[in-house]
């Protein structure tokens, strides 16, 4: 069955410190690969997403993910996190054919940064 | 810029009411989905729909149906309210298989 991991659920970092965040998936094909951003009390927006090519690709707010066939991965990465960059991060799989035609997101992994 | 609109913010309805959740996107795309968020449960699928008067369940359908009458609205219904049915509900729409955008959400708080 699709799935998709996200195996820390909260982690804290200071502000300008580096960030990964991790995502594993399980599919029997190339997914597409999204990750979203949620601040507090508001929608998910779109960070970066994959779907062939370049296996390292970058999203807006200075993230960058990395897909990883041999891993099942697509962490998220940012060199020097900001105090605006708090919020929740959803990795989300899909989507799949076969008429059930959906993304699948993790349980997201909360993201607090210490001034 | 695609835009995904809810009818409201924040709800307070009672255990039993009938309680509609509204949904319009503006750049006509075919697929829209209702979801639920939970603190630890991240996102899960409760209806979506592909096309006008189409729907499909996803995975906790239970309690809820929802009605895709025009391209642009969909709408999700909750025909008598529980209190298990507070909640964080997000609309999204998507174009093929393109990413998804996502309403503000609507927070649910039935008493």
């Amino acid at each position: 069955a699709q799935s998709v991991t996200q195996p820390d659920i909260h982690i804290t970092v200071s502000e300008g410190a580096s960030l990964e965040l991790r995502c594993n998936y399980s599919y029997g094909a190339t997914p597409y690969l999204f990750w979203y951003v949620q601040s507090p009390g508001q929608g998910l927006q779109l960070l970066l997403k994959y779907f062939s090519g370049d296996t390292l690709v970058q999203g807006i707010k200075g993230f960058e993910a990395e897909f990883k066939r041999s891993q099942s991965s697509f962490n998220l990465r940012k060199p020097s996190v900001h105090w605006s960059d708090a919020a929740e991060y959803f990795c989300a799989v899909g989507p799949f054919s076969g008429g059930y035609n959906k993304l699948i997101f993790g349980a997201g992994t909360r993201l607090a940064v210490h001034p | 810029d695609v835009k995904v609109t809810q009818s409201s913010r924040y709800l307070v309805k009672r255990t039993g009411e009938k309680v509609f959740l509204e949904c319009v996107q503006d750049m006509d795309h075919e697929n829209m989905f209702w979801y639920r968020q939970d603190p630890g449960l991240g996102l899960r699928l409760i209806y979506f729909s592909y096309d006008v008067k189409m729907k499909e369940k996803g995975d906790i359908p239970e309690g809820y149906s929802v009605s895709r009458e025009k391209k642009e609205r969909f709408s999700l219904i909750l025909e008598s309210a529980s209190t298990n049915q507070t909640s964080m509900y997000l609309c999204a729409s998507r174009k093929g298989a393109n990413e998804q955008f996502f309403g503000p959400g609507t927070r649910l708080t039935v008493l």
